[in-house]
């Protein structure tokens, strides 16, 4: 089983749509989570990190549950600029950082 | 320094050549990380140091690579008799020791091994 595993999509949505992607972790020991944004040929860049109490960052919602060792990601009102690959991602104290495969968003007008 | 710099952005090699990568990390991070991308994967973890202690290699990290960070500044990944499933991004990141706060990504190496 993989460590984080991802639906690798593609999600193809209009502008204005909310999407959601989910995440799983194996690991119950993992201790921080985040989810990090990849365009095209370019490298990863942190998007937000995710805390069990839930948080938002403008139209961007992230959410934890430990228990079920669940994790997602709400875009709403999407922009063609959101069109990326998004990287779920979990660590533990001490190690390195463990990637999703990713998920692909592709907004269209 | 406003970033964390990779060199060479590519690099093609013959298969059983040998090629070094440098990366710059961000200069008050204390840690360092080498990850490795191919095509529809994410990346994945190859080894890391804090400052010049290297603490922890991946299964990945064959005995044909080797990483080095002499007096925990920038890093080289070394790449011995190069084979053509080494073909990939090779990506460097820095960190400041505190998970909570994520990685900062350099641009990576792209390597191509004809």
């Amino acid at each position: 089983r993989k460590e984080v595993e991802q639906d690798p999509g593609p999600f193809n949505v209009p502008e204005g749509a909310t999407v959601a992607f989910n995440c799983t972790y194996s690991n119950s020991a993992s201790q921080s989570f985040f989810w990090y944004r990849q365009d095209c040929r370019k490298e990863p860049k942190l998007l937000m990190s995710v805390y069990s109490s839930g948080n938002e960052d403008g139209r961007f919602t992230a959410q934890l549950n430990r228990a079920s060792q669940y994790i997602s990601l709400l875009i709403r009102d999407s922009k063609l600029s959101d069109s990326a690959t998004y990287l779920c991602v979990v660590n533990q104290a001490g190690t390195a950082l463990i990637f999703g495969k990713g998920t692909t968003l592709s907004v269209s007008s | 320094d406003t970033g964390v710099s990779q060199n060479p952005r590519h690099k093609i090699t013959k298969r059983g050549q040998n090629v070094t990568f440098r990366c710059d990390p961000i200069s008050e991070h204390n840690r360092l990380y080498w990850y490795r991308q191919t095509l529809g994967q994410g990346p994945e973890f190859l080894t890391y140091f804090q400052n010049e202690a290297q603490l922890e290699k991946s299964r990945l990290l064959s005995d044909r690579f080797s990483a080095e960070r002499p007096k925990g500044s920038f890093s080289t990944l070394e790449i011995q008799r190069t084979e053509q499933g080494d073909s990939a991004m090779y990506l460097c990141a820095s960190g400041a020791g505190f998970e909570d706060y994520g990685y900062t990504f350099g641009s990576g190496t792209r390597l191509t091994v004809v």
